[in-house]
């Protein structure tokens, strides 16, 4: 079993829906969850990051973590077809030394 | 734009050859990390550098090497290329510390082994 576990999909959605991407994870240990885009045959952008369970809001986006089901979530309002692209999920350990660990990405399709 | 360059983004290869892949990390960062990233698979950690100093290895075989120079520019060398090395190679940097959780991509170089 993958320490970070994220569907591949792909998720395709009709513009203006609410799309729901999630990871699941094993390990107790993760306190730093961050989630990335990333277009096609692009490098990673870096959407948002939240410390140990909560919400965070960002504009259309809004990332949950519930530590207690070990179990992350990016919710995407309005979405828009420019809102293509693969999420990575993330996350890293306290006290280490920051490295990462990434789920494999989810492909989302949003079609006019 | 994160400020985290790369270099060269395409190149082909071919079995057994060498290579070398650099980057220019973001302004005021000292940590460097590189990934592989396969096609459909998230990013791999490969090994991360800090002052010059390597400061975590994934699991990557020996010929996966590194350095990072003083102004925490890095490169990822690559010996005795193998078909499974083809992906997408990734830089990140970012600022160490208690803002290390703030990672950076850059554009990536795509390697295809022939």
């Amino acid at each position: 079993q993958k320490e970070v576990e994220q569907d591949p999909g792909p998720l395709s959605v009709p513009e203006g829906a609410i799309v729901s991407l999630n990871c699941t994870y094993s390990n107790s240990a993760f306190q730093y969850f961050m989630w990335y885009r990333q277009y096609s045959r692009k490098g990673p952008e870096l959407l948002m990051y939240t410390y140990s369970s909560g919400n965070k809001e960002d504009g259309r986006f809004t990332a949950q973590v519930d530590k207690s089901s070990k179990y992350i979530s990016l919710f995407i309002r309005d979405s828009q077809p420019s809102d293509s692209a693969t999420y990575l999920c993330a996350m890293i350990r306290s006290g280490g030394s920051y490295i990462p660990t990434f789920g494999r990405g989810t492909s989302l399709i949003v079609h006019p | 734009e994160t400020g985290v360059t790369q270099s060269p983004t395409h190149l082909i290869k071919t079995r057994g050859q060498q290579v070398t892949l650099r980057c220019s990390s973001q302004s005021g960062h000292n940590t460097v990390s590189w990934y592989q990233q396969a096609l459909g698979q998230g990013p791999q950690f490969i090994f991360q550098y800090y002052r010059e100093e390597e400061n975590g290895r994934g699991n990557f075989p020996p010929r996966f090497s590194g350095l990072q120079f003083p102004n925490y520019s890095s490169e990822l060398n690559v010996n005795a290329l193998e078909l499974d090395d083809s992906a997408l190679y990734l830089c990140a940097s970012s600022p160490g510390g208690q803002s290390g959780n703030t990672i950076y991509f850059g554009e990536g170089s795509w390697l295809t082994v022939v």
